[in-house]
């Protein structure tokens, strides 16, 4: 059972288009982190938000921490094919990982 | 400098046999983790090692599967009876302490037939 719910499952984008990702929590984490895996992969950290209403921008993503810090979304801005991949939320409680099931992206040139 | 590394990549077996998956952290990294991720789903936790021992295993779905982790540095995720519910990608993941930034490795994806 996940804690965290992505929306959407799978996102389909023209490359040059914006797309947002959304990360639902039914449970209050210390900190909640950004991943972008890839096939074959695993999970590599984008960013991690710790404080409610917190927005950390990072190139031509936006992230941003709800001000109950529940949820977050995950905003790309001109999206190239290289932003392709899955993305996935994850709550963190000290070592714990709580993982969301994902959101596969995909940008076609 | 290497990341983490699993082998073997992928593994086939038959449903009932014993499986190994091995994890080797980066160097000085005290804290392991391996994780299970089946098919359309995120990680699910299984286990947290600090150094030797294991000090979070409430993700181990059940008593067939167990790890060690005997020098502090390299772990072995060992499955026993397989079944064909355990297809997965099972993911290593390392950091220096507890509560750092984890860095994962590939995963081996094991297809029990």
């Amino acid at each position: 059972t996940q804690l965290l719910e992505q929306s959407p499952q799978f996102l389909s984008i023209q490359e040059g288009e914006n797309l947002t990702v959304y990360c639902n929590s039914s449970s209050v984490f210390s900190s909640l982190q950004w991943y972008r895996q890839e096939p074959g992969e695993g999970p590599v950290l984008l960013v991690t938000v710790v404080t409610g209403g917190e927005v950390k921008k990072l190139k031509r993503l936006t992230f941003q921490f709800g001000d109950a810090r529940k949820d977050s979304s995950l905003h790309i801005t001109a999206a190239q094919p290289g932003d392709t991949g899955l993305y996935l939320c994850a709550g963190a409680n000290d070592y714990k990982l709580s993982f969301g099931a994902g959101t596969t992206v995909t940008v076609r040139a | 400098g290497a990341g983490v590394s699993q082998t073997p990549s992928n593994k086939v077996t038959e449903k009932g046999k014993y499986v190994e998956l091995r994890c080797d952290p980066i160097s000085g990294h005290t804290a392991l983790y391996w994780y299970r991720q089946s098919l359309g789903q995120g990680p699910e936790f299984l286990i947290y090692f600090q150094g030797t021992g294991a000090a979070d295993d409430s993700g181990l779905p059940n008593d067939r599967f167990f790890a060690v982790r005997p020098e502090g540095s390299v772990s072995t995720l060992k499955i026993q009876r397989t079944e064909r519910g355990d297809s997965a990608v099972y993911l290593c993941a390392s950091s220096l302490r507890g509560d750092n930034e984890q860095f994962f490795g590939p995963g081996t994806r094991l297809t029990v037939l």
